[in-house]
């Protein structure tokens, strides 16, 4: 069964500090996404990447790097946290072909 | 307006009951998922449309790109299927998957 998975499942950041957030596929997808979802809110798209090493800005990059190191593994990268970046931050891997995302488990990112 | 409009906001049914949800787009969309967020926020894919009807137990789902809506309807109402649920449209650029605002369903006994 397709597989997606994020580590960690959650962190409390301080303000100011590097956060990596890790996602890992085994579904042999060129399609990797980050997503952050907001309390009470859908998710919206932050960066995404279709082949390793090279990701695309999405609707709402600022703030944050991503990294495609390999197929599998897809990072999201904060320089500098904010309080503003708190939230839940989901995986996504799709295959080439075929429109259905599946998602991974989720991160909950605390930044105080 | 935005891209994918997702109506009600917020739904209460008692168990038994059956009713719908329904997400209107801006612009024809390619494909839709519908998605159920439990109470752990993990986000469950009930169906992905490209077209027409489909159903599982007691779910059914339907996706008209030309009229540009999808619809989820739930019928027999369960405890379990409490929880936030989102449709997400794929407008075709592969990209991204556009996400409604959510319903929050509360399902009583």
């Amino acid at each position: 069964e397709a597989a997606v998975t994020q580590s960690p499942r959650s962190k409390v950041a301080v303000t100011g500090g590097k956060v990596t957030l890790s996602c890992h596929q085994t579904n042999n997808h060129d399609y990797m996404y980050w997503y952050r979802q907001d309390t009470g809110h859908g998710l919206r798209l932050i960066h995404y990447s279709y082949v390793a090493d090279s990701t695309e800005k999405g609707d709402i990059p600022d703030g944050y790097k991503a990294s495609r190191p390999s197929q599998e593994n897809f990072s999201l990268i904060l320089e500098l946290a904010s309080l503003s970046q708190t939230a839940v931050y989901f995986c996504a891997s799709r295959d080439n072909n075929y429109a259905e995302q599946f998602f991974g488990p989720g991160t909950r990112l605390t930044v105080l | 307006g935005m891209p994918v409009e997702q109506n009600p906001p917020a739904l209460s049914l008692y168990e038994g009951a059956d009713s719908g949800l329904r997400c209107n787009f801006s612009t024809t969309m390619k494909s839709v998922q519908w998605f159920q967020q439990n109470h752990r926020g993990r986000l469950i894919t009930l169906f992905y449309l490209a077209q027409g009807t489909k159903e599982n137990g007691r779910l059914k789902s339907t996706f008209n790109s030309k009229e540009r809506y999808s619809t989820l309807h739930i019928k027999d109402a369960q405890l379990e299927d409490s929880g936030t649920y989102f449709c997400a449209a794929d407008g075709g650029s592969g990209n991204k998957l556009i996400f409604g605002t959510g319903t929050l369903l509360s399902v009583k006994p």
